[in-house]
């Protein structure tokens, strides 16, 4: 079992549209929480850092943890086709090194 | 806005050659680390450091692999002997505390030919 699940997609999404992106882990360790956009062949950019249960938003981003489900959510309000990236979620519990998922490729339409 | 800053961005080599990846951490930044995304694939980990010393390693961090801090701001991974396989984006990235935000530098793209 893979210790980050996230799907790939692609998701489309037209503009405006909320969105949603998931993923799930199985080590129970984990206490902290990234949410991280890449664009094609740049380095990852933090978007948001969360280590509770509960939401924590930040403009049109909300991280949204549940640790007791191991399940973790990032919602964008109001896309732009600029959101259009990969995002990966990351999760660490050693402060030592990330365990990222694979990354969801989202592509907000005109 | 500090950053992480990387060089050079893009690198080719011949297998077998060695090559150093250079990082500049965020200045008040002690906690340093390597990671590296084959094309299409998860980025994965490599290394952390931190006072001086390797905190982790993952098992892609073999002999061939080295890193160094050789001065108050530069953090550099060294790959001693190239393999095709190694052709990848290298990413360092650094933290302040050990749960603070890590940034990410825009990467190197080594191309092992």
């Amino acid at each position: 079992q893979k210790e980050v699940e996230q799907d790939p997609g692609p998701l489309s999404v037209p503009e405006g549209a909320i969105v949603s992106l998931n993923c799930t882990y199985s080590n129970s360790a984990f206490q902290y929480f990234m949410w991280y956009r890449q664009y094609s062949r740049k380095g990852p950019e933090l978007l948001m850092y969360t280590y509770s249960s509960g939401n924590k938003e930040d403009g049109r981003f909300t991280a949204q943890v549940d640790k007791s489900s191991k399940y973790i959510s990032l919602f964008i309000r109001d896309s732009q086709p600029s959101d259009s990236a990969t995002y990966l979620c990351a999760m660490e519990y050693n402060f030592n090194k990330f365990y990222f998922g694979s990354g969801t490729k989202l592509n907000v339409k005109p | 806005e500090p950053e992480v800053t990387q060089t050079p961005s893009h690198q080719v080599t011949q297998m077998g050659q060695e090559v150093i990846l250079r990082c500049v951490p965020i200045s008040n930044h002690l906690y340093f680390y390597w990671y590296r995304q084959i094309l299409g694939q998860k980025v994965e980990f490599l290394v952390s450091f931190y006072n001086n010393e390797i905190s982790e390693k993952s098992e892609i961090f073999d002999d061939q692999f080295s890193v160094e801090r050789p001065d108050g701001s530069n953090f550099t991974l060294k790959i001693r002997s190239t393999k095709l396989e190694d052709s990848a984006m290298y990413f360092c990235a650094s933290r302040r505390d050990r749960n603070t935000e890590a940034f990410f530098g825009q990467g190197t793209r080594l191309t092992v030919v």
